[in-house]
Formats: structure tokens, sequence, C-alpha cells
């Protein structure tokens, strides 16, 4: 199994380019989910999906959109990059819609740079 | 301020020794979970802990959870170079959205020394 795969590993854009950072599981686990990094502040969750069609919020969804059409695959949309979007995005994936409940497993994350 | 909060902020140690790492959080949770990260990794699970448990073991990992103090600590024993990474609590908690939340604190950079 390759587990939870990301590309881009790295990414520059400028303010206001759009891009799509894509996220595949192959383990057939149920809940997804987008993080982002930023120093001093953790991971804050923007969007998670418990099955495919099923998406919703997080803690910082505002400039970011989600859809999941197949269960391996969940694709984080910028709309607009800002400089404030420049952080390290995750990907994870459980077995159980609860994920609250259960271990979560990490992509290897991408690195995104706005200037 | 966040759910979960690690102390210290930074550890480093000597290979051999033992290392500690604390959490603290502010509200009733489900389970408390550990993960590390690697430098430029992502994250890992190690250790879960529900809220009905007061320890747990995983190789040279060692987890305790006091829910009346709100705060977990995670302590390695006889640490290797290898060890040196992030660390980070991550709080389950019941209700609000039908599935539950997870919150992560900002996490504890531990660094051995060879």
């Amino acid at each position: 199994n390759a587990g939870v795969t990301q590309t881009p590993k790295f990414q520059v854009l400028k303010t206001g380019q759009s891009m799509t950072l894509q996220c595949a599981q192959d383990m057939n686990h149920e809940y997804m989910s987008w993080y982002r990094q930023d120093p001093g502040m953790g991971l804050r969750l923007i969007h998670y999906s418990v099955g495919a069609g099923i998406t919703d919020q997080g803690e910082v969804p505002n400039g970011y959109n989600v859809s999941r059409s197949t269960t391996e695959d969940f694709p984080l949309r910028l709309l607009s990059a800002a400089p404030s979007q420049t952080s390290v995005y995750f990907c994870a994936s459980s077995y159980s819609i609860l994920a609250a409940y259960n271990e979560q497993f990490f992509g290897p994350g991408t690195r995104l740079t706005v200037l | 301020s966040q759910q979960g909060e690690e102390d210290p902020q930074a550890l480093s140690i000597q290979e051999g020794e033992n290392a500690t790492m604390n959490c603290s959080y502010k509200t009733s949770i489900n389970n408390l979970q550990w993960y590390r990260q690697n430098s430029g990794r992502g994250l890992v699970h190690l250790i879960l802990i529900r809220s009905n448990e007061r320890e747990k073991h995983s190789g040279r990992l060692r987890v305790t959870l006091d829910t009346s103090k709100k705060s977990s600590s995670l302590l390695i024993t006889a640490s290797r170079a290898a060890d040196t990474a992030s660390y980070f609590c991550a709080t389950g908690i019941a209700g609000g959205t039908s599935y539950g939340k997870l919150t992560f604190g900002q996490g504890t950079i531990l660094t051995v020394h060879p």
C-alpha cells in the first residue's frame, strides 16, 4: 500500500492564481481531511469528507474548495491564492468516519508559497 | 487558545536519557492521541489513550492521562538520535459535528544528541 499520497511536494504561486492540491489514499478509508500547518499554530482543519459526495467545513475553510467524487481522491482547490495561504498542507485519512476517535494516516505534505 | 497545549515547546537531551512531554487541554475528551513528525515529513500516529484509561505503553513509549487535571504526558525511555522530531498531542472531542473533532496542539520539538 502506498498509504496517503500528495502532489505536488512544493508549489510557488502568485497572488490570485488558482491551483489544486491532490490527495489520494489506497486504504479504502471513508474519512479524508485537509489540514494546514503554520509555525506556532499546530495543525488546523480546513475541510473533511466522510465519504464520496459528502464534504464539510473545518476550522479554516475560507478560500478553499473540496469535492469527493471517489473514495480514493480528495483534492483541495485554492480559488484565488493569497499570501496568507502560504503554509504546509497535509491530507489525512481514517478508516472510520468517527475520525476524532481513531488514528489518522497522514500524507507527506505539500509546501505552498504564495508570492 | 489551542485545546491541546504541549510543554515544553522544545527539549534537548542526550542519547540514552528519558524524554517527557506534557499536554494540557481544556474540555472533556473522548481520547487523546500522540503523533510524531520528522522534519519535512507528515505526522505519524504513535499511541491513542481513551478517556477511561490512565496509562498505556507501546515499546519505549509510555503515555499517561489524568482527566481530573486535563493533562497527559508522553515518556520516551532510553532515547535515540532517531527520536529527534516534533511531537504533537491531539484531543478527540465528542459532540459538535456528529463525527466529533480532533484538535492538535502546537507540538514539542525534541532533539536527542548522540
